[in-house]
This record gives C-alpha cells, sequence and structure tokens, in this order.
C-alpha cells in the first residue's frame, strides 16, 4: 500500500481564519514533506520532518505552522493567509531519508486552498 | 544555477509517435532519479525510478548518464492517455530533499 491521505479536499478560507491540514501515513516512512503548488509550476518544497523532527524550513511565512504529532502524521496549519497563498497544498513521504538507495516520494492527493 | 533542468515543452505528438524528454542535474553526487507524471489538478504520481544500467517499463524507457548528469524518458507508441506533464526529481545525497524540474507538458492528439 503506497497511500498517503490528505483532508481536506478542499478548503475555503477567510485571512483572519485559523485552519489546519492532515497527513496521515502507514507505510513506515520516516520523513514527511509539505509542498505548496501553483497551477503550471511544479512543486515547491515547504517543509521537511526526518524521523519527526523539523529538519528542512524553506524561508517559509510564519503564517505556515508545520507539525509531526506522530511517525504518521502530518499538520499544517494556517493563520492569518493572503490571497495569494491560494494554491494545491501537497503532502508526500519517503523511507528512510539517511540512507543511501532509490527510496521514492509518494504523495497525497493535496488539499485545494483558496483564500478570499 | 537550478538543481534540475528540463524543457518544459509542450510537446504535441500524435498518437502511436515516439516522444523523449530530457533533465539535466547539477550535483554530481545525487543520488537516486525519477520520473513522475501528473494530470492537471491531481498530485503527482511515480512512473518510474531510472536506474544506472537503464530500465523499461512497457511503453516506457528510462536512461541515466551520471558522467553528463542527463536524465531521459522514452514513451513509445504514444497512447492519449500518455498526456499529462512529467516532472522529472532528482534526491540530493543527504537524502532529504527531493528537486523538481520545471515539468514537461505532453498532449497526445487522435
Amino acid at each position: 500500500d503506497t497511500e498517503v491521505t490528505q483532508t481536506p479536499k478542499h478548503l475555503v478560507m477567510g485571512m483572519t481564519n485559523k485552519k489546519s491540514l492532515k497527513c496521515e501515513q502507514h507505510m513506515g516512512h520516516r520523513a514527511m514533506y509539505w509542498y505548496k503548488q501553483k497551477a503550471k509550476k511544479p512543486p515547491e518544497l515547504m517543509f521537511v520532518y526526518s524521523y519527526e523532527k523539523l529538519s528542512i524550513n524553506e524561508s517559509v511565512p510564519s503564517r505556515f505552522s508545520p507539525e509531526c504529532p506522530n511517525s504518521s502524521l502530518l499538520n499544517l496549519h494556517l493563520h492569518a493567509l493572503q490571497p495569494e497563498d491560494s494554491a494545491l497544498y501537497l503532502c508526500a513521504s519517503s523511507q528512510d531519508p539517511g540512507a543511501s538507495g532509490v527510496y521514492e516520494q509518494y504523495f497525497g492527493p493535496g488539499t485545494r486552498l483558496t483564500v478570499t | 544555477r537550478k538543481e534540475v533542468e528540463q524543457d518544459p515543452g509542450p510537446f504535441n505528438v500524435p498518437e502511436g509517435a515516439t516522444v523523449a524528454f530530457n533533465c539535466t542535474y547539477s550535483n554530481s553526487a545525487s543520488q537516486s532519479f525519477f520520473w513522475y507524471r501528473q494530470d492537471c489538478r491531481k498530485e503527482p504520481k511515480l512512473l518510474m525510478s531510472v536506474y544506472s544500467s537503464g530500465n523499461e517499463d512497457g511503453r516506457f524507457t528510462a536512461q541515466l548518464n551520471r558522467a553528463s548528469q542527463y536524465i531521459s524518458l522514452l514513451i513509445r507508441d504514444s497512447k492519449l492517455s500518455d498526456s499529462a506533464t512529467y516532472l522529472c526529481v532528482v534526491r540530493d545525497n543527504t537524502g532529504n530533499q527531493f528537486y523538481f524540474g520545471t515539468g514537461t507538458s505532453l498532449t497526445v492528439i487522435p
């Protein structure tokens, strides 16, 4: 099973709202990722968690706050977003980040976020 | 300089054609290489991992040239259902990060 699940599928929020995106995988993967994707562009890395610790933050504004409660779950807390933050937010996971070898990355279906 | 460079296309080809996509990467210590397919408004899905000796899966052939830091994907006998964006992805030598090409858009025309 190579499934990564994400909820919700769609989210519309105002600029003063607080919401959270959720991601779950049960493949035993120890690296989890948040990406932002705009139309006709490749995914843009936001955060990487490796063994439940934040290992990469690609200078993401503080209105995005990641959380990794355990090895299967990844959250992205959203607060005071701007309309330009509207995008597809993708979660991904990958096996054993420190090891060499061909370890693929698997994506969830994404949350399509609209900020009004 | 971008980590991964990919011709964005678009490629418009007739059904049955053979089409090739190319990609170059800048970090010679990169560990592993992949082709993903992304349909409109969907997530990227793994198409193939790319092995040093080259590998084939049905109509799809992937090649890696480490000396030239170059990856390719060949699609033979194109089908309408092959229409999508193809993303070249490189995993770095720390194992933590995946770098994406810009994606190449393919439309197969009846």
